[in-house]
């Protein structure tokens, strides 16, 4: 079973500060994934990245930055936290092209920005 | 939400019953895929689909690419079957995902 971990599990911000949500995945997938979940929402993309070093925009990567400084780890940066960005995120991995092909996903991260 | 319409938004079940959820795409679509949320917040995978219908245990998904839609069929409904449902099309295989707004099951004993 493939294994990606996210922290914190939990986090509180102020508005304006700086905060960094850290993804590892263990299973050597070239995809990577930020979501958030909010009510009435459902899953919406932040970012994405094809592997190291690469990072595209999602639907909704207004506020955010993404890096991937390598295979197995996926960062989502929030440079000036707003309390609209209060939410569930969700890092996410994958590889497209195989038969097998689905998303594993972490255990979330709640994050509260004051 | 609009490209991926869950139905229905939510669901009540005695246990030992059956049901279906359904997807509803208005984009192209290649694949796709179910997931369960348990009631902590974990977000399992069930099912990628290509065009056609896979069976694992009391769940059977089907997923008819010519006409837009995929299925979930939940046989004999357990407790641990509760949960929401999310349903995601990949979009013209972007390698994204798009999802919809969730099913939310409760099964009652």
């Amino acid at each position: 079973e493939a294994a990606v971990t996210q922290s914190p599990r939990n986090k509180v911000a102020v508005t304006g500060g700086k905060v960094t949500l850290s993804c590892n995945q263990t299973n050597n997938h070239n995809n990577m994934y930020w979501y958030r979940q909010d009510t009435g929402h459902g899953l919406r993309l932040i970012h994405y990245s094809y592997g190291a070093g690469s990072t595209e925009k999602g639907d909704i990567p207004d506020g955010y930055k993404a890096s991937r400084p390598s295979q197995e780890n996926f960062s989502l940066i929030l440079e000036l936290a707003t309390p609209s960005q209060t939410s569930v995120y969700f890092c996410a991995s994958g590889d497209w092209g195989s038969s097998a092909e689905t998303l594993y996903f972490g255990s979330g991260t709640r994050l509260t920005v004051l | 939400g609009d490209q991926v319409k869950q139905s229905p938004s939510a669901l009540s079940l005695q246990e030992g019953t059956n049901s279906a959820l359904r997807c509803n795409f208005s984009i192209a679509t290649t694949t796709v895929q179910w997931f369960l949320q348990n009631p902590r917040g974990s977000l399992m995978n069930l099912f990628y689909l290509v065009p056609g219908t896979k069976e694992n245990g009391r769940l059977k998904s089907t997923f008819n690419s010519k006409e837009s839609y995929s299925t979930l069929h939940i046989r004999d409904a357990q407790l641990e079957d509760s949960g929401t449902y999310f349903c995601a099309a990949d979009a013209g295989n972007t390698r994204k995902l798009i999802f919809g707004l969730g099913t939310t099951l409760q099964v009652q004993p």
